[in-house]
């Protein structure tokens, strides 16, 4: 159990469009994900708390109007990478909370590698 | 702010020798701490975890963790590792549901 997924996998844009990853708990309800960015050889940086039903939380120095969250169920939270350019490539992962069981315990997707040329 | 310190960055062992990898974080108060391993390829897995209760916490795959708390310190260990071991551990302190992530370790497992 506790399985997250994220589509798609890998993607390549083009610099100026949008790109939108989401991220799904398959086997459980999540009120809490969380979106974070992995740079090469580095760890991961959280860049927002997905909250369902409400807005989500960005940590400081994320660009909230670039990197556009919505939670809108309980098993669905997307993060749009609008206006994509070269420095945002990296790769993003997402992670999940279970709702009312092991809430401080996160399952983690499998990550979507954005490459913007 | 909140802190994480792995101290190893990469590590390599032979077969069959015991590993250690430090974790220190910064701030007091009520933390859970978690070690997570990203086998090559793979996405993020939960290792251990400790909440409260016996400080020496033990996970999957033979690995334990001890949470000394004087020391702010929450070490992984293994007393005899494998090749499949090979992979990058992160250790991750939470507060307040919301956890820091350390740069993470690279450990190769020669056979």
């Amino acid at each position: 159990g506790a399985v997250v997924s994220q589509h798609p996998s890998w993607v390549i844009c083009k610099s100026g469009t949008s790109v939108k990853i989401e991220c799904r708990s398959l086997d459980f309800q999540a009120t809490t994900m969380f979106w974070y960015r992995q740079f090469p050889k580095q760890s991961l940086m959280l860049m927002a708390t997905s909250n369902e039903g409400s807005k989500a939380t960005y940590e400081q120095g994320v660009e909230k109007d670039k990197f556009l969250i919505n939670h809108a169920s309980l098993t669905l939270s997307t993060l749009t990478v609008t206006s994509a350019h070269p420095e945002d490539s990296s790769f993003y992962i997402c992670s999940a909370r279970r709702l009312a069981v092991e809430i401080d315990t996160q399952y983690f997707g499998p990550g979507t590698r954005l490459t913007v040329l | 702010a909140q802190s994480v310190s792995q101290h190893n960055h990469h590590v390599i062992l032979s077969e069959a020798a015991s590993l250690e990898l430090g974790c220190n974080y910064s701030y007091g108060g009520t933390v859970n701490l978690f070690w997570y391993v990203q086998y090559p390829g793979q996405h993020l897995q939960l290792l251990l975890k400790y909440f409260s209760g016996d400080p020496l916490v033990k996970g999957i795959k033979g690995f334990e963790a001890e949470f000394i708390k004087s020391k702010f310190s929450f070490n992984l260990r293994k007393p005899s590792v494998q090749w499949s071991d090979t992979a990058e551990y992160f250790c991750a302190p939470m507060r307040s549901y919301i956890p820091t992530f350390g740069r993470g370790t690279s450990l190769i497992v020669h056979p």
